[in-house]
């Protein structure tokens, strides 16, 4: 089984839609858990942390379920710009590498 | 801050070369990179992680003779893909820890690798 597992999509979706993505990870003491964007030949770049407590930056909304080994991400009125691949990311803590999943692909169409 | 510099960003070559890939901390001290690897269409996975100081550590199917790291200083650490093949083609990004919680890790912004 698969460190990380996402949908890998794609999903083509109007603007100003709501769209959810999910993410599962295997190991239970896995600590830290992000998502990234990562637009077409690019480098990774963190879009929010995940918190137990979920969190809420603007149009995204991300929340863990530790019980279920789940993380979600939410994205509100989406527009063209959210267009990218969104990477589910789980580490075991400092000095550990990331574990990724394969990444959704997301296009926003006008 | 927390900012990796990665170079070159393309490179091609001809089979049989060797490509060295350079991976700078440049406002903090990196005791540790971690070298990935991306095919197209596919996740990032992680080939080695280079220590400073000491060997590297390969991941498993990792040939440590063709990927040479090497973790010099705190704030170098270089892969070197020798005898490069065309099955070597890919995007290689590194990252570095950074000791702040939920911020997650810096990437560099990757070396897309060409050979021909």
């Amino acid at each position: 089984r698969k460190e990380v597992e996402q949908d890998p999509g794609p999903f083509n979706v109007p603007e100003g839609a709501t769209v959810a993505f999910n993410c599962t990870y295997s190991n239970s003491a896995s600590q830290s858990f992000f998502w990234y964007r990562q637009d077409c030949r690019k480098e990774p770049k963190l879009l929010m942390s995940v918190y137990s407590s979920g969190n809420e930056d603007g149009r995204f909304t991300a929340q863990l379920n530790r019980a279920s080994q789940y993380i979600s991400l939410l994205i509100r009125d989406s527009k063209l710009s959210d267009s990218a691949t969104y990477l589910c990311v789980v580490n075991m803590g400092a000095g550990n590498q990331f574990y990724f999943g394969t990444g959704t692909s997301l296009t926003v169409i006008p | 801050g927390a900012v990796v510099s990665q170079h070159p960003s393309w490179v091609i070559c001809k089979s049989g070369t060797s490509v060295k890939i350079e991976c700078r901390s440049l406002d903090f001290q990196a005791t540790t990179m971690f070298w990935y690897r991306q095919f197209p269409k596919q996740s990032l996975m992680l080939m080695a992680t280079s220590n400073e100081g000491s060997k590297a550590t390969y991941e498993q199917g990792v040939e440590k003779d063709k990927f040479l790291i090497n973790h010099a200083s705190l704030t170098l650490s270089t892969l070197t893909v020798t005898s490069a093949h065309p099955e070597d083609s890919s995007f290689y990004i590194c990252s570095g820890p950074v000791l702040r919680p939920n911020y997650g890790y810096t990437f560099g912004s990757g070396t897309r690798l060409t050979v021909v």
